[in-house]
């Protein structure tokens, strides 16, 4: 069965203050590997698809990368405005191809 | 384009009740998706559809629990009855099902609250 982990749950970085979150995952053949942003109230926002294993994506402050097993989300000097939760979301090939399943996310705080 | 859009944005109502929520997908998209999301839970598919055929429903988590989409753009996600641990934010998603760019688009959810 697919799996998707992230982490941490949580996190609190001071402005400018550089870090990344993991996303485990485990499926039968990625067809993709998806990051999204989510602010309270509002739905998750697509950030990045990663295909394949060292497949890299930027967007400002941010940038994924992809192995086998894992991605990450790397933030550089971060700003307020940055603070969201940051959903990991996988599609396999398998028996359910298009299912696409969520990690629970990590809430980033970035204080001023 | 507008986006998916999601009505109503908020719904309350007593135990027992009939509660239907809409969905709009993006024009040209053939993948819906209904996902529940809840602090202890996080964001849980329900099911999705693909040309307005049902594909996987494995996520509904009742018979009280039913999905239809009549066309290519319209959903509905109906509960009947609801019962107050149905209180959760529903959301819908759309995709297109080409090689690259399955990447799904979120609408803003309902909050259903059921008291």
């Amino acid at each position: 069965e697919d799996q998707v982990t992230q982490s941490p749950e949580a996190l609190r970085l001071q402005e400018g203050e550089s870090s990344s979150l993991n996303c485990s995952y485990t499926v039968s053949g990625l067809r993709g590997l998806f990051w999204y942003r989510q602010d309270p109230g509002k739905g998750p926002e697509f950030l990045f698809t990663l295909y394949s294993a060292g497949e890299e994506k930027e967007k400002e402050r941010l940038k994924a990368t992809l192995t086998k097993k894992e991605s990450f989300l790397h933030i550089t000097a971060p700003k307020p405005e940055d603070s969201a939760t940051y959903l990991c979301a996988v599609q396999s090939w398998g028996s359910s191809a298009s299912k696409i399943i969520f990690g629970s996310g990590t809430r980033l705080s970035i204080r001023p | 384009d507008a986006g998916v859009i999601q009505s109503p944005r908020h719904e309350v109502t007593e135990m027992g009740q009939e509660v239907t929520l809409r969905c709009k997908p993006i024009s040209g998209h053939d993948y819906l998706f209904w996902y529940r999301q809840t602090m202890m839970r996080g964001l849980e598919l329900l099911i999705y559809f693909n040309n307005n055929v049902p594909i996987d429903d494995s996520g509904m988590p009742e018979d009280r629990f039913s999905a239809k989409m009549p066309n290519a753009s319209f959903s509905t996600l109906k509960i009947q009855p609801s019962e107050p641990r149905d209180s959760a934010v529903y959301f819908c998603a759309s995709s297109v099902g080409r090689a690259g760019n399955t990447e799904a688009f979120f609408g803003q959810g309902t909050r259903l609250t059921v008291v």
